[in-house]
């Protein structure tokens, strides 16, 4: 059975800083990784997407890593804002049937101006 | 933008009442998902619909809980008799392939009393 984790749960850093946040999964047979932002009380809004061919993308300030044989993932911020405080959830595509995501319990992150 | 849009944004109900949470897909999409959060845990799959069926179901999605497709564009969550352990946030989701970003409705918030 397919098992995400996020490491560490909570991250609080200063402005500017850039970070790295961790995702790890025990089943290496995946389709897809996708990572999102969560605010408070909102629904998910889907930052990257990448395939279990691509070992990375790139969006902005943002960019995610994927090693399925290793079972992980990582989601790098570079110089990050206040406006990133927000709860960074990952999850895996793990089968063709129906397309149901496994989620990671997320990393919440809090950026101190 | 397109997005995905869920109304009610929260609805509480009494204990053993029926219950209907509604979403708008974003048009031309083809997968369609129902996923809930319960404060402070996971977000959880549910049920995946396809091809105005469903594809797969998860444990949680019992006899007490159905989906529709009513219309072409509506798609919606029944829970027939609602219980305490119900209340949490639902999220609907859709896709536009299978291999492409899932994208989240703001949610709604389920409270039983």
């Amino acid at each position: 059975k397919q098992e995400v984790t996020q490491i560490p749960a909570a991250l609080s850093v200063p402005e500017g800083e850039n970070l790295v946040l961790n995702c790890s999964f025990t089943d290496s047979a995946i389709y897809n990784l996708q990572w999102f932002r969560q605010d408070p009380g909102k629904g998910l809004t889907s930052l990257l997407l990448i395939q279990s061919s691509q070992r990375e993308q790139t969006s902005g300030r943002l960019n995610a890593s994927l090693d399925k044989s290793s079972g992980r993932s990582t989601l790098y911020i570079a110089a990050s804002q206040p406006g990133d405080s927000a709860t960074y959830l990952c999850a895996l595509r793990v089968d063709n049937q129906g397309g149901k995501l496994i989620f990671g319990q997320g990393t919440e992150l809090s950026v101190k101006p | 933008e397109p997005e995905v849009t869920q109304t009610p944004s929260h609805q509480v109900t009494q204990m053993g009442q029926e219950v209907i949470l509604r979403c708008v897909p974003i048009s031309n999409h083809l997968y369609f998902y129902w996923y809930r959060q319960i404060l402070g845990q996971k977000v959880e799959f549910l049920v995946s619909f396809y091809n105005n069926e469903i594809s797969e179901k998860s444990e949680i999605f019992d006899d007490q809980f159905s989906v529709e497709r009513p219309d072409g564009s509506n798609f919606t969550l029944k829970i027939r008799s609602t219980k305490l352990e119900d209340s949490a946030m639902y999220f609907c989701v859709s896709r536009a392939r299978m291999n492409t970003e899932a994208f989240f409705g703001q949610g709604t918030r389920l409270t039983v009393v």
